[in-house]
């Protein structure tokens, strides 16, 4: 069946470092892949999404590209801020489950000042 | 601002007694879920429900009930509630746009 899989964390970076979070998926044909990010004491809120191969989405200085040929959703930032601490999922959906989200484990990021 | 209530922040109920956790959604979907999120797991689905009066299970539905007696509320039941019961528990509605996620209920059994 369809999954996830996700760095472990904590990921912890100082201020302004480059940030990598890896996503993997296993999967038949071509889901939509998600990036979903909670943070403390709050829900999940929906961060960027892509829908097709190469897409990239991109939202709040946050990218990811949808690669096929890797099974690959990475998520990356420039620069980082203390304020991006959080834990960040990532999820896959199919139109054929109407979108019901398979998820990843969730990778908690730390910036330190 | 769209919105999606739970009501209960924090929660801590004694080994076998009933628990009721409510989710109150105002943006007219008709897709609801229950979610667990244990650290580690991420989330799991326990119930999740297309219309009024209509529940599917999830991954995870044993020692769960849900009922959706009106389209805005869906409320996850712990019929007997255990210590293995004790988790964030996330409620979410859905329309073709995507999830919108309550702030979660922190269930302690004790």
């Amino acid at each position: 069946g369809d999954s996830v899989t996700q760095m472990e964390g904590p990921v912890t970076l100082s201020e302004e470092a480059f940030l990598t979070i890896n996503c993997t998926y296993t999967a038949t044909g071509y889901p939509s892949l998600f990036w979903y990010v909670q943070y403390p004491g709050e829900g999940l809120q929906l961060l960027l999404k892509a829908t097709k191969a190469d897409d990239k989405g991109s939202n709040k200085g946050f990218e990811a590209t949808y690669r096929k040929e890797t099974t690959s959703f990475h998520l990356e930032k420039g620069s980082v801020q203390v304020s991006d601490s959080a834990v960040y999922f990532c999820a896959l959906g199919r139109m054929d489950s109407n979108y019901q989200l398979i998820w990843g484990a969730g990778t908690k990021l730390i910036i330190k000042p | 601002d769209v919105k999606v209530t739970q009501s209960s922040r924090y929660l801590v109920k004694r080994t076998g007694e009933k628990v009721f956790l409510e989710c109150v959604q105002d943006m007219d979907h008709e897709n609801m879920f229950w979610y667990r999120q244990d650290p580690g797991l991420g989330l799991r689905l326990i119930y999740f429900s297309y219309d009024v009066k209509m529940k599917e299970k999830g991954d995870i539905p044993e020692g769960y009930s849900v009922s959706r007696e009106k389209k805005e509320r869906f409320s996850l039941i712990l019929e007997s509630a255990s210590t293995n019961q004790t988790s964030m528990y996330l409620c979410a509605s859905r329309n073709n746009y995507g999830y919108t996620f309550g702030s979660g209920t922190r269930l302690t059994v004790v």
